[in-house]
């Protein structure tokens, strides 16, 4: 049974560029996650999406950046324009449906570094 | 979600148990107590939780006291590769997991 799968694993952007994170949820998982790990930082909670909605964006950067997970394929996180600041390690996690319990995995993350 | 306290840093020695605990005073009766830990520059691994009763699994134990105000999660055998930051985590069935930041973890040979 794969787990959360995260691709690419190492993303470099030269500032201005668009990068684009995939996540293919656990087999049976209708909810996603994105968090963000800064360097020598902790992880910050960015957005909880179902199927076609976004549930929880309170943590998602007000500009440059969002997120879908469409009806068909992985989940997306969109950085338009990236700047140094956003070089992070990203991570997403998936869960069951709500009635079926919500333990949350997560995946192995993809490294953004921008140049 | 309730706000959970946890010490910076801990240390074990290889093949002891280690008792990491957390508090959780504000924790409301539907929400649960998540265990995850970090090891560097991996993905976060859930370990466990639990609501009121003690939970164990292959990985660890659970003790949440009885007023659910603090927890305690137990490995017990520690060994080199349980270094990590451990988070705990109260949050309800149906919401997302928000991290502190954590213990960290040093199992000592």
């Amino acid at each position: 049974n794969a787990g959360v799968m995260q691709n690419p694993r190492h993303l470099v952007r030269r500032r201005g560029q668009e990068a684009r994170l995939r996540c293919s949820p656990m087999k049976g998982h209708s909810h996603v996650y994105w968090y963000r790990q800064l360097p020598e930082e902790g992880l910050k909670f960015m957005v909880y999406l179902q199927k076609e909605n976004i549930i929880d964006e309170s943590g998602m950067p007000k500009e440059r950046f969002s997120a879908e997970f469409p009806k068909e394929g992985p989940s997306i996180l969109r950085i338009q324009q990236v700047v140094r600041g956003d070089s992070a390690a990203y991570f997403c996690a998936s869960s069951p449906a709500l009635n079926s319990g919500n333990t949350i995995y997560f995946g192995e993350g993809s490294w953004l570094t921008v140049v | 979600d309730a706000k959970t306290t946890q010490p910076t840093s801990m240390d074990c020695a290889e093949g002891r148990a280690a008792n990491l605990p957390c508090n959780h005073s504000t924790i409301s009766g539907n929400e649960y107590v998540y265990w995850y830990r970090q090891i560097h520059s991996q993905g976060p691994q859930y370990i466990i939780h639990g609501l009121k009763n003690n939970e164990t699994n292959e990985m660890a134990s659970l003790i949440i006291t009885e007023d659910r105000k603090s927890s305690t999660l137990i490995l017990p055998h520690a060994t080199l590769r349980d270094t990590a930051v451990y988070y705990c985590s109260a949050k309800t069935s149906y919401d997302k997991v928000i991290f502190g930041p954590g213990t960290s973890l040093s199992v000592i040979p």
